[in-house]
Formats: C-alpha cells, structure tokens, sequence
C-alpha cells in the first residue's frame, strides 16, 4: 500500500526566514497532495494541497511544490512568523484514503 | 467550527472497559472516517464509511467497532480487545470520494481517550 514519509520530524528557524517541509510517497497512483497545519491540542486544518497535474501552487506566504518523477512534494513557507509555530503534516490521497506522514513539529525561533 | 462535533473531549476509563466515543455531522457529508493519533506521529485510519449501513476498515480496526445507522452520525466503540487505546482520536466528514477525485474532509475537535 501507499507510504508517506515525511522529513525533518523538527525544523527550527528563525523568525522571519523561510521552512522547507519534504515528503516522498510511494504510490504513483496518488493524484492528491494536501498540507494540513494541528496547533497543539487542535484539529487538523488544510492550509494548502495540490493535485498531480500541477507542479506548483502558492498560496501567500505559502507554497507547495510536486515532483511526480520523483514522488516528492514539499511545503515552502516564507517570512516566517511566531503563529507559524505548529505540527505540519502531508498526506497522499490512495484508494479512497489519505495517507499522512509522520508529521513535521515547526519552531519559529524570535 | 465546520459543523462536525465530538464527545466528550475527555474520556477516562478503566482497562478492560468498551467505551463509545461519539461524532455528529450537520454537513450533509456522506463519507465519515475515524482517525487514532499518537504523540510524534501522523494520524492512522481506523474505519470510513462512505454511505449510510457500510463501512470499511482502515489500517488499524483492530480493537474497535462501529456503525452507521444514520447519516449524521459515526460512533466508534473501543474494545478491551484494543491493546494500548490511551490516544487522540479524532472523526471526519467530508462529501463523497471517488477513486480519483479527492473531496476535502473536515475534522472534529477530537477526544483524548486516557485508560488507566
């Protein structure tokens, strides 16, 4: 089955700079790739997802890039600011279901 | 707060002990999901159901039960059979999905199950 694998499990930067989340997945017949932000303690929000007929899709401060050779996709955030400070998770969309990587624990440092 | 509701937000209960953990939707959403998070990892499928009387399970069913007799409504039963069930769990709807178009599914505000 489809496997999401999610890297760094932490990130810390500084305020004001950019955060790269990567992701691979296995299956190449996954066609849907969301982004979801969980404050601690919260549920889980889509802040941005793209499907696998577009490279790349952004959204403000924030954008997603797609490598369907590869299977990687990534999260870019810019200018980087205190409410920044989540748990970031990608997910593939296989077989009627999302699979979700690990989870990545974001730090905006002041 | 998406029309998608969960209950209690905490639950405390004795090993050995079935408890059932309610979800309501007013979303008119068909598909429903149950999702189990464990600290430092990403949120694992325990059974969807994609219309009213059928469900499926995720990779994780085992330990646990449910059913779908109304459209609004999901409940997930833990068993005694679910060997470490102290964890976050967390209910979704969204509407239909199909095998290659992907429908946004919206998330309850979870409850945090604690077996002692």
């Amino acid at each position: 089955g489809e496997n999401v694998e999610q890297h760094p499990s932490t990130l810390s930067v500084q305020e004001g700079d950019s955060a790269v989340i990567k992701c691979t997945y296995s299956d190449s017949a996954s066609n849907y790739f969301p982004w979801y932000k969980q404050e601690l303690g919260k549920r889980p929000q889509l802040i941005i997802d793209i499907r696998s007929n577009v490279g790349e899709k952004k959204d403000q401060r924030i954008a997603v890039t797609l490598n369907k050779t590869a299977k990687h996709f990534s999260l870019h955030i810019t200018e980087t600011q205190p409410e920044d400070s989540a748990v970031y998770f990608c997910a593939s969309y296989s077989n009627y279901q999302l699979i979700w990587g690990a989870g990545t624990k974001l730090i905006i440092k002041p | 707060d998406g029309g998608i509701t969960q209950s209690p937000k905490y639950l405390f209960r004795k090993e050995g002990q079935n408890v059932t953990l309610s979800c309501e939707q007013n979303l008119n959403h068909d598909a429903m999901y149950w999702y189990r998070q464990d600290p430092g990892q990403g949120l694992r499928l325990i059974y969807y159901s994609q219309i009213v009387n059928d469900f499926q399970k995720g990779d994780i069913a085992e330990g646990y039960s449910v059913s779908r007799e109304k459209k609004e409504s999901f409940p997930l039963t833990v068993t005694s059979a679910q060997k470490n069930p102290t964890a976050f769990y967390l209910c979704a709807s969204s509407p239909l999905q199909t095998l290659h178009t992907y429908n946004e599914q919206f998330f309850g505000p979870g409850t945090r199950l604690t077996v002692l």
